[in-house]
């Protein structure tokens, strides 16, 4: 089980230019999420999806950013006209369908190794 | 929406101490309750979770418990190794079950141990 992959692994981008980060789940692992994290900070909520339809977005900026988990293909962020302050580690986790509380480990909620986007 | 608020922001110890780092949360739905470490440049990764309906869990030299009266929870860690340094998050959530939460996260433990 490879467990959940993010790429690129280390994006940098102008102002002005667009980022785009990709994360693919866990096998078996339907839905997915998405956090940032500034240097030396907690885990800031973005993003919850499942295939094609997004849970909840209300931790994500109103402007230039978005995020899609398409049928086929994996999840992506992307984030129009980046600025300094997008500078960060993005996360990206996976959890399996739901329907089964009372799960606990690494069933639950799972990290991918993060995107560190710099903005120069 | 919930609030997760930990302390202490760092923590030093020395090596065959204990360390306990606090948490509390605001909302008495939340039923789900995950500890995670991560390591410099590393991803996040899950040490120790509790439920609601559990007052204690324990994993060899790590333990959890928690108060849904006094909305808070503790990570113990017993016997430190300098391998242990990290910065340590809570989290909480609500698990309905059909759909599992955003998790809402402390700001962080700095562990430093030394050797």
């Amino acid at each position: 089980n490879a467990g959940v992959m993010q790429n690129p692994r280390h994006l940098v981008r102008r102002r002005g230019q667009e980022a785009r980060l990709r994360c693919s789940p866990m096998k078996g692992h339907s839905h997915v999420y998405w956090y940032r994290q500034l240097p030396e900070e907690g885990l800031k909520f973005m993003v919850y999806l499942q295939k094609e339809n997004i849970i909840d977005e209300s931790g994500m900026p109103k402007e230039r950013f978005s995020a899609e988990f398409p049928k086929e293909g994996p999840s992506i962020l992307r984030i129009q006209q980046v600025v300094r302050g997008d500078s960060a580690a993005y996360f990206c986790a996976s959890s399996p369908p739901m329907g089964r509380i009372g799960l606990t480990g690494a069933n639950v909620l799972t990290f991918g190794a993060g995107s560190r986007l710099t903005v120069l | 929406g919930e609030n997760v608020e930990q302390h202490p922001s760092t923590l030093s110890v020395q090596e065959g101490d204990s360390a306990v780092i606090k948490c509390t949360y605001s909302d008495s739905a939340s039923n789900y309750f995950p500890w995670y470490k991560q390591e410099l440049g590393k991803r996040p990764q899950l040490i120790i979770d509790i439920r609601s309906n559990v007052g204690e869990k324990k994993d060899q030299r790590i333990a959890v418990t928690l108060n849904k009266t006094a909305k808070h929870f503790s990570l113990h860690i017993t016997e430190t190794q300098p391998e242990d340094s990290a910065v340590y998050f809570c989290a909480a959530t609500v698990d309905r079950g059909s759909t599992l939460g955003r998790l809402y996260f402390g700001r962080g433990t700095q562990l430093t141990v030394w050797p």
